[in-house]
């Protein structure tokens, strides 16, 4: 079945510690894109690729970054910059064709210990 | 002004009531509006989407979309216990944007037997 797979599904981060979260599809979908999700609140947009090898900053890129080395993968990275880390992080997939609706992974967790 | 805003919930109905969802957005250029359900913990799932004014109906959901008003909303009819979730409205600008979502805060609802 396609869909996109997000890894871990929980992940813990000490201070001042990278953490790469893991975002693949098999939908064969041209764009992707990494939201955060705070409690109570709606995703905000942290980047967004819509072809390899290319990516644009969201609303709230600071303290993060991507690769997409490939069509099927589309990394994040939570830096030490970014200071307030833990949230829910979706990933997400659409394809050119309307309704540009989103497919979305189940989610990681972070929380920083 | 936030681009995408939703009315403020909680909300609560009755099982077999009617719940009504509102949602305004800023840009004028937007083309494309979608309806996503959030169970607690869980991703966003696509429930509707509408491009054009007017009603469109799909089972128990209707979502009509008033784009001189800039508004798109959301009924659910005979509402069920099940239907307890985060419904989050979003927005996409369609053009060289196409495919990202601006996704407005989201709106609790609760439906009890």
């Amino acid at each position: 079945d396609g869909g996109i797979t997000q890894s871990p599904k929980y992940l813990f981060r000490k201070e001042g510690q990278n953490v790469t979260l893991s975002c693949e599809q098999n939908l064969n979908h041209d764009a992707m894109y990494w939201y955060r999700q705070d409690p109570g609140q709606g995703l905000r947009l942290i980047y967004y690729s819509q072809i390899v090898n290319d990516f644009q900053k969201g609303d709230i890129a600071e303290g993060y970054s991507v690769s997409r080395e490939k069509k099927e993968s589309f990394p994040l990275t939570v830096t030490s910059a970014q200071k307030n880390p833990t949230a829910f992080y979706l990933c997400a997939s659409s394809n050119r064709d309307r309704p540009y609706g989103y497919t979305f992974g189940s989610g990681t967790r972070l929380t920083v210990v | 002004q936030k681009e995408v805003e939703q009315n403020s919930g909680p909300l609560s109905v009755p099982e077999g009531a009617i719940a009504s969802l509102n949602c305004t957005y800023s840009d004028r250029g937007s083309q494309s509006f979608f309806w996503y359900r959030q169970y607690s913990g869980k991703s966003p799932e696509l429930i509707m989407f509408i491009y054009s004014n007017g009603d469109k109906e799909d089972g128990r959901f209707t979502a009509q979309l008033n784009k001189a008003s800039q508004y798109v909303s959301l009924l659910i009819r005979d509402s069920q216990p099940s239907d307890s979730a985060t419904y989050l409205c979003a927005v996409s600008a369609g053009g060289t944007s196409y495919g990202k979502l601006t996704f407005g805060q989201g709106t609790i609802l609760t439906v009890h037997p």
